[in-house]
C-alpha cells in the first residue's frame, strides 16, 4: 500500500485564509520530505522540503512542519490566493534506499473561495 | 530556463503501435525518473536512471522500456502499448539521489 498518504481529498478555504494540509507517513526510515503544487494542466512544481534532522522549515507564505513522533507531515499556507488553488501533494524519500524515487501521496486538492 | 522538455504533450496511438515519448532536460542533473499519474493511483514511478548508461526499474516498469545514452535525454520506450497504459506521464530530474524533483510539462497518452 502506499507509504506516504493525505488526509482530505479536497480542502476549500476562503481567500486570505490560512490552509493547512496534512499528510501521514508509514515509513520511519524516511529521511526527506517535499511538497509539491501541481495546477491544472501542468506537471508537478517543487514549493519546499524538510530533512528529517529539522522540524520545521518556512519559505515564502508557506511553512511545512514535520513530526517524526506520530509521522505527520503538514504545508501550512498563509494568506491564500486565488493561484494557490491547485493539488498539493506530499512526497517522501529515503536517502541511500535501495530504490531512487520518490513516494508520492495520492493528494489534496485545494480550493480557494473568493 | 532550466528545465525537463517532455515530448509530445498529447498523443493517442493504437494498440500495438511502438512509441517513444522524448524528455531532456538541461540542467546536467544526473538523475532522472519516468512517472505515470492515475486518478486515484497518484503518481507512481516507471524507471530511473542514475547516470548514463544506469537505469533501473522503479514501481510500475511493464511494458515500458528507458535508454540513457546521453546524460540530458531519458527516452521512454512503449514497444507495444495497450490501453491499460493510457495515463498521463511526467518525466522529472534532480541533481543529488533522494533529491526533489523538476517535473516535465506531462505528455497525455491515450491507446486506443
Amino acid at each position: 500500500g502506499e507509504s506516504v498518504g493525505l488526509h482530505l481529498p479536497t480542502l476549500s478555504v476562503q481567500e486570505g485564509d490560512n490552509s493547512i494540509i496534512n499528510c501521514a507517513y508509514s515509513n520511519s526510515a524516511s529521511d526527506y520530505f517535499i511538497w509539491y503544487k501541481q495546477e491544472s494542466g501542468k506537471g508537478p512544481q517543487f514549493i519546499i522540503d524538510i530533512r528529517s534532522n529539522m522540524d520545521k522549515r518556512q519559505g515564502q507564505r508557506v511553512t511545512v512542519l514535520l513530526n517524526k513522533t506520530v509521522k505527520h507531515l503538514s504545508l501550512q499556507i498563509a494568506a491564500t490566493q486565488p493561484g494557490d488553488s491547485a493539488v498539493y501533494f506530499c512526497a517522501e524519500n529515503v536517502s541511500g534506499g535501495g530504490a531512487d524515487g520518490l513516494t508520492f501521496g495520492k493528494g489534496t486538492h485545494l480550493i480557494i473561495q473568493p | 530556463e532550466a528545465q525537463v522538455t517532455q515530448n509530445p504533450r498529447y498523443l493517442i496511438t493504437v494498440t500495438g503501435k511502438k512509441l517513444t515519448v522524448t524528455c531532456s532536460q538541461n540542467m546536467n542533473h544526473e538523475y532522472m525518473s519516468w512517472y505515470r499519474q492515475d486518478p486515484g493511483l497518484g503518481l507512481r514511478q516507471i524507471y530511473y536512471s542514475m547516470n548514463v548508461e544506469v537505469t533501473d526499474k522503479g514501481d510500475v516498469p511493464e511494458g515500458y522500456k528507458v535508454s540513457r545514452k546521453e546524460k540530458r535525454n531519458f527516452p521512454l520506450i512503449l514497444e507495444s502499448p495497450s490501453p491499460n497504459q493510457t495515463s498521463l506521464y511526467f518525466c522529472a530530474s534532480t541533481p543529488e539521489r533522494g533529491g526533489g524533483y523538476t517535473f516535465g510539462s506531462g505528455t497525455r497518452l491515450t491507446v486506443v
